[in-house]
């Protein structure tokens, strides 16, 4: 079963406005993993957020965690033709296996 | 290059045939990881080792789905008996504990 849940499930935006979001998962937590995937290809990792972190930053790539609503957001700011992709978060979980469990993903579509 | 390696990259089968597919972990790594994903979803969890042991193996594999990571270096996922569900695009990551996971390019299934 899923783990986490990405919110919204497609977005839509121009060129130039930023994309943020969202995802919520339902255990308590060691870290938090972004990905992009364009279409048919593999997962290209992102950022990595943990648990004791509140929020992190890559280039254009803006990550937020707030573990008390189990909760995450990521936010690409001046957004390109090339943002264009999946986004998917994963989680582990602390008191499991910490495997690793993926979302069902945001489809990112940047229009030029 | 020195990123996850899968191979093969596109695989045909005809139902009822074993395959084999083979991914060589980032070099150290001691988590690997093995995902499904058909279209449009996000990557399913399949099973993951931590150096030579397997920690787990999803519940919604069947028998006929095998992972081996000998002396806790490549690993190979086998998959007997093939049926049309089989088909999927099938994903290897390796970590070390706690952290950053990457993904290779996947290998293609395709039960005709």
């Amino acid at each position: 079963s899923q783990q986490g849940e990405e919110d919204p499930q497609a977005l839509s935006i121009q060129e130039g406005e930023n994309a943020t979001m969202n995802c919520s998962y339902k255990t308590s937590i060691n870290n938090l993993q972004w990905y992009r995937q364009n279409s048919g290809r593999g997962l290209v990792h992102l950022i990595l957020i943990r648990s004791n972190e509140r929020e992190k930053h890559s280039g254009r790539l803006r990550v937020t965690l707030d573990t008390s609503k189990k909760s995450s957001s990521l936010l690409i700011t001046a957004s390109r033709a090339a943002d264009t992709a999946s986004y998917f978060c994963a989680t582990d979980d602390v008191q499991g296996a910490q495997k690793l469990v993926f979302g069902q993903g945001t489809r990112l579509t940047i229009n030029p | 290059d020195t990123g996850v390696s899968q191979d093969p990259r596109h695989k045909i089968t005809k139902r009822g045939q074993n395959v084999t597919f083979r991914c060589d972990p980032i070099s150290e790594h001691n988590r690997l990881y093995w995902y499904r994903q058909t279209l449009g979803q996000g990557p399913e969890f399949l099973t993951y080792f931590q150096n030579e042991a397997q920690l787990e193996k999803s519940r919604l594999l069947s028998d006929r789905f095998s992972a081996e990571r000998p002396k806790g270096s490549f690993s190979t996922l086998e998959i007997q008996r093939t049926e049309q569900g089989d088909s999927a695009m099938y994903l290897c990551a390796s970590s070390f504990i706690l952290s950053e996971a990457f993904f290779g390019q996947g290998t293609r299934l395709t039960v005709v």
